[in-house]
């Protein structure tokens, strides 16, 4: 158990939909960060928050947001879902060091299932 | 932005032996870099970890070394137990946030 939780467990939907993915990082952790992993693409970053701000950006889509709230829990937000946001999506955290040198701890994942 | 290639895709060992996985990375400002460790439907797990400041770290049966020249690591294991049987991820940071770049991942089979 690395102490990061993600909720739901798994996810199934229409395309069209709108879907929230949460994330709580490890006591103490002020960074997270969110991962898809589909077959095809392997583990891609999307996007990373530090202490509520945004700080880093990967190959998100327009359609995908995210927040850090000030009890520093994430969450991560899906709209107008197509067949190929079908995919696991984890949230990791880290303390924030300074250097990004950070050990990244993942949550167990959210399973989203777009039929 | 970072790329990382990851070598081989597949490897299939006898218990008892060592398994040797290699990475190349693009970016030379990059100066952390993690392998992972996931087992069919779960989350990826930290196994060892190499700043850019060291050449080869070691823990337990598990080693990593970086050349920092070349833009490459490789994760070495020893003595392979049926139990590392998993798919293995190098990592390599992005130096503005901390963002990792992931290997294609390399399906570890150790046959008893």
């Amino acid at each position: 158990d690395s102490g990061v939780t993600q909720t739901p467990k798994h996810l199934i939907t229409a395309t069209g939909q709108r879907v929230t993915l949460r994330c709580s990082p490890r006591s103490g952790d002020l960074s997270v960060y969110w991962y898809q992993q589909s077959l095809d693409q392997g583990l891609q970053f999307l996007i990373q928050y530090y202490n509520g701000e945004e700080r880093a950006k990967g190959n998100i889509l327009e359609r995908f947001s995210a927040q850090q709230f000030p009890d520093l829990h994430s969450e991560l937000n899906l709209s107008s879902l197509e067949l190929g946001d079908s995919a696991l999506y984890f949230c990791a955290s880290s303390v924030g060091l300074a250097d990004n040198t950070d050990t990244q701890y993942f949550g167990p994942g959210t399973r989203l299932t777009v039929l | 932005g970072e790329n990382v290639e990851q070598h081989p895709s597949t490897l299939s060992v006898q218990e008892g032996d060592s398994a040797v996985i290699k990475c190349t990375y693009s970016d030379s400002a990059s100066n952390y870099f993690p392998w992972y460790k996931q087992e069919l439907g779960k989350r990826p797990q930290l196994i060892i970890d190499i700043r850019s400041n060291v050449g080869e770290k070691k823990d337990q049966r598990i080693a990593v070394t970086l050349n920092k020249t070349a833009k490459h690591f490789s994760l070495h294991i020893t003595e392979t137990q049926p139990e590392d049987s998993a798919v293995y991820f190098c990592a390599a940071n992005n130096n503005a946030g901390n963002m990792l770049t992931f290997g294609g991942g390399t399906r570890l089979m150790v046959k008893p």
